[in-house]
């Protein structure tokens, strides 16, 4: 159980691209997703939590506006990143926690976004 | 906000040898400790964890120790073998209010078992 399933799995785009990077719970209803970012050789960065139809909180020197957060519904969080450039190419995760569950998060299996 | 240290970033050891990784946290507030096994490109992965009111858990060859007053949190794996190189993260929880929290991860530790 407590499977969480993130989609496109790679994304190869020029630069000036928008992405949508999808997370989603398939078998229990995530009260709160996780978006991270990870660079080659380095930790899980947290990006923003965002709660099921309230807007997301985002961490200190995360903009906003360059990562769009959604999360419509208890199953579905998406990440835009938005015009995209070199500096944006990452591993991007999502996680997601439903009330009860016996770990913390529960990991995707995370996004290769590379921007040309 | 919560700070976590993780020692060595590298670690190199013969099969069959024992391995040891250590964090530290700073905020005496959190309260759950896991720690993550993620290999190259693929997720992290939930290989034990430790809650505050517990000193030591153990499952397998792997275990993990706490000391509160220290603020220090340890990993040890036992009778290593080839799969467990990985890169192994801790992780910090904090509460920040109603059902809010946040994990906040150490470095990593790539662990490189030699056959």
């Amino acid at each position: 159980g407590a499977v969480v399933s993130q989609h496109p799995s790679r994304v190869i785009c020029k630069s000036g691209t928008s992405v949508k990077i999808e997370c989603r719970s398939l078998d229990f209803q995530a009260t709160t997703m996780f978006w991270y970012r990870q660079f080659p050789k380095k930790s899980l960065m947290l990006m923003a939590t965002s709660n099921e139809g309230s807007k997301a909180t985002y961490e200190q020197g995360v903009e906003k506006d360059k990562f769009l957060i959604n999360h419509a519904s208890l199953t579905l969080s998406t990440l835009t990143v938005t015009s995209a450039h070199p500096e944006d190419s990452s591993f991007y995760i999502c996680s997601a926690w439903t009330r009860g569950s016996n770990q913390p998060q529960h990991f995707g299996d995370g996004t290769r976004l590379s921007i040309l | 906000g919560e700070n976590v240290e993780q020692h060595p970033s590298t670690l190199s050891v013969q099969e069959g040898d024992s391995a040891v990784i250590k964090c530290t946290y700073s905020d005496s507030a959190s309260n759950y400790f896991p720690w993550y096994k993620q290999e190259l490109g693929k997720r992290p992965q939930l290989i034990i964890d430790i809650r505050s009111n517990v000193g030591e858990k153990k499952d397998q060859r792997i275990a993990v120790t706490l000391n509160k007053t220290a603020k220090h949190f340890s990993l040890h794996i036992t009778e290593t073998q080839p799969e467990d190189s990985a890169v192994y993260f801790c992780a910090a929880l904090t509460y920040s209010g109603g059902s809010n929290y946040k994990l906040t991860f150490g470095k990593g530790t790539l662990l490189t078992v030699n056959p």
